[in-house]
């Protein structure tokens, strides 16, 4: 039971490259979520969804896409990236309240944007 | 609007002494709230969470928190602090109603000294 996972730890790119950010949870949760960490300012939601095929737009979801083709992915993309959206990412999943509420959290993606 | 305050950028206390984190949220009806620790370079892990009932609730690792709706704060405590403390904490309010989205405090940094 590997809990979440997240795809690739480590990522340095150029301003205007594009990259996917791949989520994976093996608990069969409903909502996944994305968030980036930034010194200072918490946990913002990018976007989230509530089940397979659905994304809703979080926080500060402009620069980014976001995918559920499956019940166990979610997929974070920076079509063309910018400096600002140096951070670190994580990735979150959740049975809702019926399954307790709280969130489990995958290890991180640190992205650089040169 | 909803949101979380956590007034305590940076924390240091012994090893040994006690410890309150402050949380105070702004929600409009009774709050789903969780206490978050961050250890460097890791994802966040669930300590306690409350969603009725009993004021006092306990959590992992020894810590504590108490929800006062008078005050709007969910303040942890731990009457020991050890050494492996040392971490981000994070307090935030859930599953907002209808949204199925979380709010993030910006985090309180505890330093533990020997």
């Amino acid at each position: 039971n590997a809990g979440v996972t997240q795809t690739p730890k480590f990522r340095v790119l150029k301003t205007g490259q594009s990259m996917t950010l791949l989520c994976a949870q093996d608990m069969n949760h409903e909502y996944m979520y994305w968030y980036r960490q930034d010194p200072g300012m918490g946990l913002r939601l990018i976007h989230y969804s509530v089940g397979e095929g659905t994304t809703a737009k979080g926080e500060v979801p402009d620069g980014y896409n976001v995918s559920r083709l499956k019940k166990q992915n979610f997929l974070l993309g920076l079509e063309s990236a910018a400096p600002s959206q140096t951070s670190v990412y994580f990735c979150a999943s959740s049975w809702g309240l019926a399954g307790g509420g709280e969130q489990y959290f995958g290890p991180g993606t640190r992205l650089t944007v040169t | 609007a909803q949101s979380v305050t956590q007034p305590d950028i940076h924390i240091t206390v012994s090893e040994g002494a006690s410890l309150e984190l402050r949380c105070n949220y702004s929600y409009g009806a009774t709050p789903y709230l969780f206490w978050y620790v961050q250890s460097p370079g890791q994802g966040l892990q669930l300590l306690l969470k409350y969603f009725s009932g009993d004021t006092l609730v306990q959590g992992i690792k020894g810590f504590e928190a108490e929800f006062k709706r008078s005050q709007s704060s969910f303040n942890l405590r731990k009457p020991s602090v050890h050494w492996s403390d040392a971490a981000e904490y994070f307090c935030a309010v859930g599953a907002l109603r209808g949204t199925y989205k979380y709010i993030f405090g910006t985090g309180t940094r505890l330093k533990v000294l020997a």
